[in-house]
Parts: C-alpha cells; structure tokens; sequence
C-alpha cells in the first residue's frame, strides 16, 4: 500500500513569515493530494488539493506544489497568521478511490 | 462540519462491552468511511460504505464492524472493546464517483478502560 511521510512533525514561525510543511509518497499510481488543518478538539477540514495533472495550486496565501517525480507535494503558507496555528494533515489516494493515506501530521505554531 | 454529526461526541467504557458510534449525515452523500486518530498515526481507514448495505474493510478493520441500513446513518461497532481502540473516531462523507473530496465530522473520543 502507500505510505506518505510527512515533515517536520512540529514548526513555529513568527507571525508574517512563511511556512512549509513537506510530504512524500510512495505509489506512483497516487493521483489526488489533499491538505487538511485541524483544531483543536475539531475534525480535519480541507484546505487546499491538488491532482497529479497540475504542478502548483494557489488560494490566496495558501499553496500547494507538486513534484511527480520525485513523489512529493508540499504546502505553503505565506504571511502566516495567530489563526493558522493549527495541526495540518497531508493525504495521497489514486483514482478517486475510497482509501485515503495521511501524513502523521505537522503541529504549526504562529507566535504573535 | 458538512453536515455530519457524530454520537457520543465522548465515551468511557470498559474493556469488553460493546460500544456503537453513530455517523449522521444530511448531505445525502453515497460514500461514508470511519477512521481512527491516533498520536503518531494521522488517519487510519477503519471500514467505508459506496452505499446502503454496501460496506468495505480499511486498513485497520480488526475488532471493528459496521453497518448501513439508511443513506444518512454509518454505523461502528465494537464488538468487545479493547483498551488498544482508545482513539478518537471520526466519520467522513463523499459525494460521488469522479470527486476525490472527503469531509470529516467533528469526531468522538473513546476511551476503554
């Protein structure tokens, strides 16, 4: 099965600086890449995803990139937030398929 | 939340009673899946459903069962809880073929004494 690798496991930035969070996979069949934030005490909510045809997706201070080859997609965060600090959860599946693989999670951190 | 609720939002129980958590949906989404949380873990499929009395094991299925007897409703049964499935669960919702997106409910924390 895939396995998705997600890095670093915990990032703290000042406020207005940006932030980068890192995931590999294995399955070259992976084709949809979302990215979950998570509050506390609250379910994951999707932020930003991409499929295997595009190589970087913007919605205002959130992207998300791609590279296919090398089989890793990252997210980033710029002019970062109090707000934003939150756990963000990477995932890989293929074909719309039902089986959705997730990062172990990055814990980010906005110091006002 | 996308319209899902989840019950109990908490529960303790003990080890070897059987505990059944509620998914309730008001998306009339055909696709609905259970995960489990886990520090260390992210997100684990438990069992997912494509549809009423259609369902399919995840990758961690042991110890667990489900059923839906309605569009709205996933059911997850413990059968005899063990204190390995101290988790929190949470239930996700999917429109149809051909969208990729899954949306997650607010979650219940179980713990098994």
């Amino acid at each position: 099965g895939e396995n998705v690798e997600q890095h670093p496991s915990t990032l703290s930035v000042q406020e207005g600086d940006s932030a980068v969070i890192k995931c590999t996979y294995s399955d070259s069949a992976s084709n949809y890449f979302p990215w979950y934030k998570q509050e506390l005490g609250k379910g994951p909510q999707l932020i930003i995803d991409i499929r295997s045809n595009v190589g970087e997706k913007k919605d205002q201070r959130i992207a998300v990139t791609l590279n296919k080859t090398a089989k890793h997609f990252s997210l980033h965060i710029t002019e970062t937030q109090p707000e934003d600090s939150a756990v963000y959860f990477c995932a890989a599946s293929k074909n719309s398929g039902n089986q959705f693989y997730f990062g172990t999670g990055t814990s980010l951190t906005v110091i006002p | 939340d996308a319209g899902i609720t989840q019950s109990p939002r908490h529960k303790v129980t003990e080890t070897g009673t059987p505990v059944t958590l509620r998914c309730h949906q008001t998306e009339n989404h055909r696709y609905m899946y259970w995960y489990r949380q886990d520090p260390g873990h992210g997100l684990r499929l438990i069992h997912y459903s494509y549809g009423v009395k259609d369902t399919d094991k995840g990758e961690v299925s042991d110890g667990y069962s489900v059923s839906r007897s309605k569009t709205e409703d996933f059911l997850l049964t413990l059968e005899s809880a063990t204190s390995s499935q101290t988790s929190v669960y949470f239930c996700a919702i999917r429109e149809a073929v051909g969208t990729d997106t899954q949306y997650f409910g607010p979650g219940t924390r179980l713990t098994v004494l």
